[in-house]
């Protein structure tokens, strides 16, 4: 069954460095997104993306993140200047196939995510 | 902007049925009702969705009452491997909308 792959699986970094979590989407699919899950708290919608655009982001997604597809496999997520409080898993997710109807259902396909941790 | 309500926790026993309730009393006409589980450590994992009729797939059952402000999820024999953090979404139709996670129902299964 198609995967969604993240590394790394867990990374530590000091407070102010820039961090690039990276995503392998399923290969055919149209839309990605991130999200993130504090520890104890609930998942958090922070940006989908397709056509190489964002297509909609939250108000957690400021000017110190970033996606970008720089290739035709690769999805990432960069946060310029860490601070303590983006400690969290973050999830990237990928949907709609190419070719497939949009009508219907909207189901995601998550990756097993990354956690970091900033000290 | 949660648009479902579910118990914060329930538990059950391995092999037993286990029912999952929500309620989306706001729910539209064009919103899909969809279950993601969380396992520990893992994440957001698609579990069923429906939209009027009742759904049947290898890992669960929906129920959705007629009038659509409730459903119910029905896994047949919970397993150890069933413990999670269970979710209810809406989503609107088309394939382009986020999901917006809430605390979802945190399943205990008891050996």
């Amino acid at each position: 069954e198609p995967e969604v792959t993240q590394t790394p699986s867990h990374q530590v970094t000091q407070m102010g460095q820039e961090v690039i979590l990276r995503c392998v989407p399923i290969s055919n699919h149209l839309y990605f997104y991130w999200y993130r899950q504090i520890l104890g708290q609930k998942v958090e919608f922070l940006v989908s993306f397709y056509n190489n655009e964002i297509s909609e982001k939250s108000e957690i997604f400021d000017d110190q993140f970033s996606v970008e597809r720089p290739d035709g496999s690769n999805f990432t997520l960069k946060i310029r200047s860490t601070k303590l409080e983006d400690s969290a898993m973050y999830f990237c997710a990928s949907n709609v196939e190419l070719g497939a109807s949009w009508a219907g259902a909207n189901v995601l396909t998550f990756g097993a995510g990354s956690r970091l941790t900033v000290l | 902007d949660a648009k479902t309500t579910q118990p914060n926790s329930m538990e059950s026993n391995e092999e037993e049925p286990v029912h999952l309730p929500c309620n989306h009393s706001t729910i539209s006409g064009t919103d899909y009702i969809h279950w993601y589980r969380q396992l520990p450590s893992q994440g957001p994992e698609y579990v069923i969705h429906g939209l009027t009729s009742n759904v049947n797939n290898r890992m669960a059952s929906l129920a959705i009452a007629e009038d659509r402000k409730s459903s119910t999820l029905i896994l047949h024999r919970a397993t150890l491997r069933d413990a999670a953090v269970y979710y209810c979404i809406l989503s609107a139709q088309g394939g382009s909308e986020k999901l917006v996670f809430g605390k979802g129902t945190k399943l205990t299964v008891n050996p």
